[in-house]
């Protein structure tokens, strides 16, 4: 079955640390799409990253960095230097086919990001 | 570009009632989704519609419906209110299924007391 695992619920770092977020994922298809979010205390969430199954090059967007492993199924989120305004809760999405041949997200259960000064 | 806008920000009802929340997508976006946000269940799917069709849907009873106009936007309504449907609902449009990032709205806050 389809599943996303974020075993960290809650991470608390002091600031200038570097921090990374697990995600395991879980699915049947060849094809698949693999997300991040951010979502700040004033509740909008907010798209990070975008992930084909067929891409393993791992990213680097200033500060932040993602490690797609097709062996372990894993795609997980670094920051490096840790700042206050990183604090948030970051959710892990995987795409693929459901029963019905349509694409549908599936979520995990997010992991609260602290970053103290 | 606007973002993905919805109405209204925040509710609050009494139990039995309903009510109706709208979201407008991003322009050009044909996909539209909701979830329901509440502390320690993350991101609960609710259903997905493209192009006026239910696509895709979640594990939730018949009092959550949705629909979708040919402009896009989109609107769920929720028929006699429990309590436990307090949350913060979340509507994301994107181009054309989850293969694509989502665009989320800030949400609509329903308090059901």
């Amino acid at each position: 079955a389809q599943k996303v695992t974020q075993a960290q619920t809650e991470i608390s770092v002091v600031e200038k640390e570097d921090v990374t977020l697990d995600c395991v994922y879980e699915t049947r298809d060849t094809t698949y799409y693999l997300f991040w979010y951010k979502q700040p205390p004033s509740g909008e969430l907010v798209f990070l990253i975008r992930r084909n199954s067929f891409d393993e090059q791992n990213e680097i967007s200033g500060r932040y960095s993602w490690n797609f492993q097709k062996s372990t199924s894993s795609f997980n989120f670094t920051i490096t230097a840790s700042q206050v305004v990183d604090s948030a809760v970051y959710f892990c999405a995987l795409s693929d086919l459901n029963a019905g041949n349509n694409r549908k997200l599936i979520w995990g259960l997010g992991t609260s990001l602290a970053v103290n000064p | 570009k606007a973002g993905v806008t919805q109405t209204p920000r925040y509710l609050i009802k009494t139990r039995g009632q309903q009510v109706t929340l709208s979201c407008s997508p991003i322009s050009g976006h044909r996909s539209v989704s909701w979830y329901q946000q509440t502390p320690g269940q993350g991101l609960q799917f609710l259903f997905e519609y493209f192009s006026e069709t239910q696509r895709n849907k979640g594990n939730f009873p018949g009092r959550f419906s949705g629909r979708q106009f040919s402009n896009s936007r989109s609107e769920m309504n929720v028929s006699t209110l429990e309590l436990g449907d307090s949350a913060l609902y979340l509507c994301a449009s994107s181009l054309q299924d989850s293969a694509y990032e989502q665009y989320f709205g800030p949400g609509t806050r329903l308090t059901v007391t």
